[in-house]
C-alpha cells in the first residue's frame, strides 16, 4: 500500500463548480499534512497545510480525518487558473522534515 | 522565477552515460532535498541534506546515484551510469532551519535518457 494514495483524476469541472479531492495514508502516526499545487510543467508549491480542526483560505478547504486517515481539499467556485495539479503531502513521523507525496490528482477547470 | 536555482534545465544522455545536477538553494536554507518526479506521479525523495550532512537517503539508488553538498550550500546530484528508467524530473527543494512543511523548489531539470 502506498504512504500517500489519490484520485489521479483527471477531473473536468465547468467555472464556478465546487469540486473535492481525497488522499488517504497509512501512517497513522503522521502529523502533519498539506497540500501542494503543481502547474504543468511547473514545480510544487506550497498551497495550504491542513490542521485537525480544518482550515480555510478563500475559497479553498482542506480537512483532516485522523479517524478514517484521510485528507479532502475542496475548492468553491472554480475558477480557470485553478487548472493545476494538486498534491496531498504527508509528513511521516520522527523523520524530521521528510515529506512524502501523493501521486496528484489533476483539475481541469472549462470555460 | 523559482529562487532555488537548478542547472541543466534540461539534459539528453545515452544509457550507461554519466550526468550531474546542480542545484543551488535559498540563500541560509539549511535543508536540502533532492525529488524524483516520474510523468504523472508525485515527487519522490531521492536524498536529504542538513547542511552538509545526509539525513535520509533511504531511497537513493546507491550503486548508481551520489549526491553530495560539501559546503553545506549548493548540491549536486550524479547518476552514473544512467539507465532508461531514470528518465525524469529532478527537482531540488530547499526550507528553513525548523520544519514548517513548506518546501521552496527549484524549476527542475528534465532528463531523458535514450
Amino acid at each position: 500500500r502506498k504512504e500517500v494514495e489519490q484520485d489521479p483524476g483527471p477531473f473536468n469541472v465547468p467555472e464556478g463548480a465546487t469540486v473535492a479531492f481525497n488522499c488517504t495514508y497509512s501512517n497513522s502516526a503522521s502529523q502533519s499534512f498539506f497540500w501542494y499545487r503543481q502547474d504543468c510543467r511547473k514545480e510544487p508549491k506550497l498551497l495550504m497545510s491542513v490542521y485537525s480542526s480544518g482550515n480555510e483560505d478563500g475559497r479553498f478547504t482542506a480537512q483532516l480525518n485522523r479517524a478514517s486517515q484521510y485528507i479532502s481539499l475542496l475548492i468553491r467556485d472554480s475558477k480557470l487558473s485553478d487548472s493545476a495539479t494538486y498534491l496531498c503531502v504527508v509528513n511521516p513521523p520522527r523523520q524530521g522534515g521528510k515529506l512524502i507525496f501523493g501521486q496528484g490528482t489533476e483539475l481541469s477547470v472549462k470555460p | 522565477e523559482a529562487e532555488v536555482a537548478q542547472s541543466p534545465r534540461y539534459k539528453i544522455t545515452e544509457k550507461s552515460q554519466a550526468v550531474a545536477f546542480w542545484c543551488d538553494p535559498i540563500s541560509g536554507h539549511a535543508t536540502l532535498y533532492w525529488y524524483r518526479q516520474i510523468l504523472g506521479q508525485g515527487p519522490e525523495l531521492l536524498v536529504q541534506f542538513q547542511d552538509e550532512s545526509v539525513v535520509d537517503d533511504s531511497q537513493l539508488p546507491k550503486d548508481r546515484f551520489s549526491a553530495e553538498r560539501l559546503k553545506g550550500v549548493d548540491s549536486t546530484l550524479k547518476i552514473q551510469p544512467a539507465e532508461l528508467g531514470d528518465s525524469a524530473m529532478y527537482l531540488c527543494a530547499s526550507s528553513f532551519q525548523g520544519f514548517t512543511g513548506e518546501l521552496f523548489f527549484g524549476e527542475g531539470s528534465r532528463l531523458t535518457v535514450l
